[in-house]
Parts: C-alpha cells; structure tokens; sequence
C-alpha cells in the first residue's frame, strides 16, 4: 500500500467551478500536509501548507486536513484556465523526508 | 535567474552509457534531493543531502550514485543507465527549519534512455 493515495483525474471543468482535490493517507505520524501545482514541463511549486486538521484559506484556495480520517482536500474556488496544471498534495512526519501523492491533473475549460 | 538550476534540461541516451545530471542553487540551504517522477507514481525520493557530509539514499537509491561538490551543487549519475530509468529527474532544496519547511524544486531533467 502506497503511503500516500491521491485521485488521478484528470479533471475537467468550466471556468468558475468549484474544484475539490483529494488524498488519503496511511501514517498517522504525519503532521505537515502540503498541496503543489506543477505546470507543464515545470518543476512543483509549494501552493498550500498546512501542520494540523482544520481548514487554512488563501484568496481562492483552501486546504483542509482532517486527521482523524487520514483525508485531505484542496478546494478551488471561481476556478480559472491558468489553474490548469497536476496538482500534488505531499506530507511529512519528521520534516527529513517528503512522500507525494502520484498527482491530479486539472483542466479549467474557458 | 532560477534560484535551483538543473543541466541538461534534455537528455536522449542509450542503454549502458554512464550519465551524470547535475543542479545548482543561490538559496543558500543545506538540504538538497533528488526525486524521479513517473506517470502515475509520483515523486519517488533517489537520493538525499543534508549538507556536504551527509548523504542519504531514498527509496529507489539502486542504478543511482550522488555527489555534494559543495553546499550549492549536487550531482545525480547514472553509472550504466537502462531504459527503466526513463523518467523526468527533479533536484529540490530546503531550508531544514522544521514547521514552515517548503521544498522548492528545479524546472527539471527529461531523460531518455533508449
């Protein structure tokens, strides 16, 4: 079992959906959730982090994390065609080593 | 000019040849990683630095060698490559500060092996 599931998509929406993203998780001893974006040919770049349950906002994005469930989300609000990128969330225990999720593919039709 | 650099973007090689992709970072951290990302599995952790005398193996360290010439640079070979060793190679640094760790990654190394 992989420690970290994530849907693969890809996902399809119009221009102003709501986008929920997904991950599961196996170890309990994780304690620092992290979503990246990673563009076409371009190496991920930190989009969200979180190090507890609860919900974290920024302007369109929020992270939510609910241990108890081993679950992440991210959700996209009023979602735009330069969203459209692999989303991959990432988790750690001990701040040494980081494990992926293999990534969700997003595309925010015009 | 990109804060983690890594050469070649592109490489096309043939199966047995040793290869060696290299990166360089201005941000002045310590910790420096190598990751391959395949379709459908993800990052997967090759080698791992945390500063220029420590070097760890990840999960799939096997066909993989590494060496940190100095705090900014950390090389990745593949002594005999073979062709499942196809894959997009990323090198990423951190700082090591704990709570607000953030990995921050190269644009990547598409290789090739044939």
């Amino acid at each position: 079992q992989k420690e970290v599931e994530q849907d693969p998509g890809p996902l399809s929406v119009p221009e102003g959906a709501i986008v929920s993203l997904n991950c599961t998780y196996s170890n309990s001893a994780f304690q620092y959730f992290m979503w990246y974006r990673q563009y076409s040919r371009k190496g991920p770049e930190l989009l969200m982090y979180t190090y507890s349950s609860g919900n974290k906002e920024d302007g369109r994005f929020t992270a939510q994390v609910d241990k108890s469930s081993k679950y992440i989300s991210l959700f996209i609000r009023d979602s735009q065609p330069s969203d459209s990128a692999t989303y991959l969330c990432a988790m750690s225990d001990n701040f040494n080593k980081f494990y992926f999720g293999s990534g969700t593919k997003l595309n925010v039709k015009p | 000019d990109a804060d983690v650099t890594q050469t070649p973007r592109n490489r096309i090689t043939k199966t047995g040849k040793r290869i060696m992709l290299e990166c360089s970072q201005t941000k002045g951290h310590d910790r420096m990683y190598w990751y391959r990302q395949d379709p459908g599995l993800g990052l997967r952790l090759i080698y791992y630095s945390f500063d220029v005398k420590d070097i760890n193996k990840g999960e799939i360290s096997d066909g993989y060698s590494v060496s940190r010439q100095a705090q900014a640079k950390f090389s990745l070979s593949l002594e005999s490559a073979i062709p499942n060793q196809t894959a997009l190679y990323f090198c990423a640094t951190s700082e090591g500060t704990g709570v607000n760790e953030k990995l921050f990654f190269g644009s990547g190394t598409q290789l090739s092996v044939l």
